[in-house]
């Protein structure tokens, strides 16, 4: 099973749509949670952080469920720049250093079309 | 004022070839990361470095060999190049002291092993 999965998609939608993304983890000793995006070609850039109570901004919204190691990302009233791969992140807490281990999925892939 | 940057942007060699990436950031962070993102699109992490001490050494080979010259360099030689190392190799860096830690990835490099 891989650390972190996600559905690759491609989702394709209509601006103005609501699209959600789900990801799970199988290491439940995670403590740190991100939602990462990719523009084509691009580097990897932080979306937002994702946390327990669950954290909005602006039209994006992350929720993380600790005992189904579950997250998720909302996306409401769609535009054409959010066309991107979005990628689910998650990382270790022990202490020091060893949080700066991310671990990506391999990210699912957004188009919003007019 | 470029963040994190990295040379060259692309690299295209024969197979057996030895060649370097080197990567810099000015963010004055004290942990710095290469990523490998493969033609599938995943990023796997190889190698992290705080204050130029190796933290993480993932199971790369070893024809792979990171140098972190101060805090703010860290280069990537790779040896005897294959045609497997073809991809997208990303730098990136964060601060510990920060939680949760967000990492910041500079443009990549596209590397092409003919």
């Amino acid at each position: 099973r891989k650390e972190v999965e996600q559905d690759p998609g491609p989702f394709n939608v209509p601006e103005g749509a609501t699209v959600a993304f789900n990801c799970t983890y199988s290491n439940s000793a995670s403590q740190s949670f991100f939602w990462y995006r990719q523009d084509c070609r691009k580097e990897p850039k932080l979306l937002m952080s994702v946390y327990s109570s669950g954290n909005e901004d602006g039209r994006f919204t992350a929720q993380l469920n600790r005992a189904s190691q579950y997250i998720s990302l909302l996306i409401r009233d769609s535009k054409l720049s959010d066309s991107a791969t979005y990628l689910c992140v998650v990382a270790p807490n022990a202490g020091g250093t060893s949080y700066g281990k991310l671990t990506f999925g391999q990210g699912t892939i957004l188009t919003v079309h007019p | 004022d470029t963040a994190v940057s990295q040379t060259p942007k692309y690299l295209v060699t024969q197979m057996g070839n030895d060649k370097s990436i080197k990567c810099e950031q000015n963010l004055g962070h004290d942990t710095m990361y290469w990523y490998k993102q493969d033609s599938k699109k995943f990023l796997k992490i190889m190698f992290s470095y705080n204050n130029k001490e190796l933290i993480i050494n993932e199971t790369v080979p070893n024809r792979f060999s990171p140098k972190s010259p101060d805090k703010a360099h860290l280069n990537l030689h790779i040896n005897s190049l294959e045609l497997g190392d073809s991809a997208v190799y990303f730098c990136a860096s964060s601060q510990t002291t920060v939680a949760p830690p967000e990492q910041f990835f500079g443009p990549g490099t596209r590397l092409t092993v003919l």
